[in-house]
């Protein structure tokens, strides 16, 4: 079975440029999170999808939107990108059917560098 | 809200060591628990999980964590490391009960580097 897949793997962008990653989840999973990586902030929670629609949002401004489509893949984007947008961004996958079963399987990220 | 603090941003130690990387969290509601490692250039991997039932788990390589509701702690241990175990760590919390199993709250992580 083949793992979460992020494209691009690497993107180099400028100031007030959007964005846009891909991430298709393993085949079956039905939740597709998204999370922001920083060395100075960690790890942080984007937001959640599940049967295309969000069910959570972390405390990011609203540049930072994303969807989900009929096949579970999802796509994030980040509008008016600004410096401190630098940051590997993965996403992750997991069936949502109970907690006993759950856990998240991330992809390999998006390294996103804005200059 | 919940919050985890992981207490050692980097941890040394010789191969064939034990270790404990410490993770304590915080919350106002009952919580689920993860440990998360991740290798260079790789995506995150569970480690092992504390959902409710005994609070010692274990994981397939050797790891285990206790989960100690007293102290809000969640501490990850291995009584002899491999050189293969130098990765980075993470602890993190979900609330328990809910439906939004992708949402976790991480700690900061604590990279371990195993020496030869």
């Amino acid at each position: 079975k083949a793992g979460v897949t992020q494209t691009p793997r690497y993107l180099i962008k400028t100031r007030g440029q959007q964005v846009t990653l891909s991430c298709s989840p393993i085949s079956g999973h039905r939740s597709v999170s998204w999370y922001q990586q920083t060395p100075g902030q960690g790890l942080q929670f984007l937001f959640e999808y599940f049967s295309e629609t969000q069910r959570n949002k972390g405390n990011f401004p609203g540049r930072f939107s994303g969807r989900q489509f009929s096949n579970s893949r999802s796509e994030m984007n980040v509008s008016t990108l600004e410096l401190g947008d630098s940051a590997l961004y993965l996403c992750a996958s997991s069936l949502a059917q109970g907690p006993t079963n759950e856990k998240l399987f991330f992809g390999s990220g998006t390294q996103l560098s804005v200059l | 809200a919940q919050s985890v603090t992981q207490l050692d941003s980097q941890v040394p130690v010789f191969e064939e060591a034990p270790v404990e990387l410490r993770c304590n969290y915080s919350s106002s509601v009952s919580v689920y628990l993860f440990w998360y490692v991740q290798y260079p250039n790789q995506g995150l991997q569970l480690l092992l999980k504390y959902l409710s039932g005994s609070t010692l788990v274990e994981s397939i390589n050797g790891f285990e964590a206790e989960f100690n509701k007293s102290q809000t702690s969640f501490h990850l241990r291995k009584p002899s490391v491999h050189i293969s175990d130098t990765a980075e760590y993470f602890c993190a919390v979900s609330r328990a009960g809910g439906t939004s199993y992708g949402k976790l709250t991480f700690g900061q992580g604590t990279i371990l580097t195993v020496h030869p």
